[in-house]
């Protein structure tokens, strides 16, 4: 258990619809980043969130957004799904004060549209 | 553009030693991370270099050259467990700091 949650592990949707992922970070972490992970492209950074801020922003499509709380976990928004958002879903949170221990990555959620 | 580049597949031998490349436009280098992937699970961290040279961590070590824009990932005594996707990730200034991932190299161990 990396101390990263991420729920649901599966979803299966049909395309048109929405959906909604949740993270976790691991306790004392206030980064957290979310990656979509396909077989063609590899890990792709889409957005991180710092302490309920947005930081910064990757290659996110328009129908996706993302927030973070105060209780600082995240939820990815995907809507209007289309066959080609089927991938898995990573969260990653981090160390404040430096990279050195890496970024820690939840177990993912794989998202299958039809 | 950020190009990082890694063989997609390589494949050794149960105890043998091998050395995973990863090349990176070095214009805002600042740090190369290297992880490990199983399928269908999540990214592990084995290694964080900013600084030029070999990094060694039980049966991984890390190599980078930054004028290079070079790593490599060294794994001996391979086990059947090690087969997985190594990924390198680099962060440059220009992006945020946000690591930008490699398509990663398949490893596979045989007996």
């Amino acid at each position: 258990d990396s101390g990263v949650t991420q729920t649901p592990k599966h979803l299966i949707t049909a395309t048109g619809q929405r959906v909604t992922l949740r993270c976790s970070p691991r306790s004392g972490d206030l980064s957290v980043y979310w990656y979509q992970q396909s077989l063609d492209q590899g890990l792709q950074f889409l957005i991180q969130y710092y302490n309920g801020e947005e930081r910064a922003k990757g290659n996110i499509l328009e129908r996706f957004s993302a927030q973070q709380f105060p209780d600082l976990h995240s939820e990815l928004n995907l809507s209007s799904l289309e066959l080609g958002d089927s991938a898995l879903y990573f969260c990653a949170s981090s160390v404040d004060g430096g990279p050195q221990r890496g970024y820690t990555f939840g177990s993912g959620t794989r998202l299958t549209v039809v | 553009g950020q190009n990082i580049d890694q063989p997609t597949e390589m494949t050794a031998t149960e105890g043998a030693i091998v050395q995973i490349n990863c090349t990176y436009q070095t214009s805002g280098f600042n740090g190369l991370f290297w992880y490990q992937q199983h399928a269908g699970e999540a990214p592990t961290f084995l290694s964080y270099n900013v600084l030029d040279g070999l990094e060694e961590k039980g049966r991984f070590s890390s190599f980078l050259s930054r004028s290079k824009g070079y790593s490599y990932l060294l794994l001996k005594e391979l086990q059947m467990k090690d087969s997985a996707s190594y990924l390198c990730a680099v962060r440059f200034s220009g992006g945020s700091y946000i690591p930008t991932f490699g398509r990663g190299t398949s490893l596979i161990v045989h007996p």
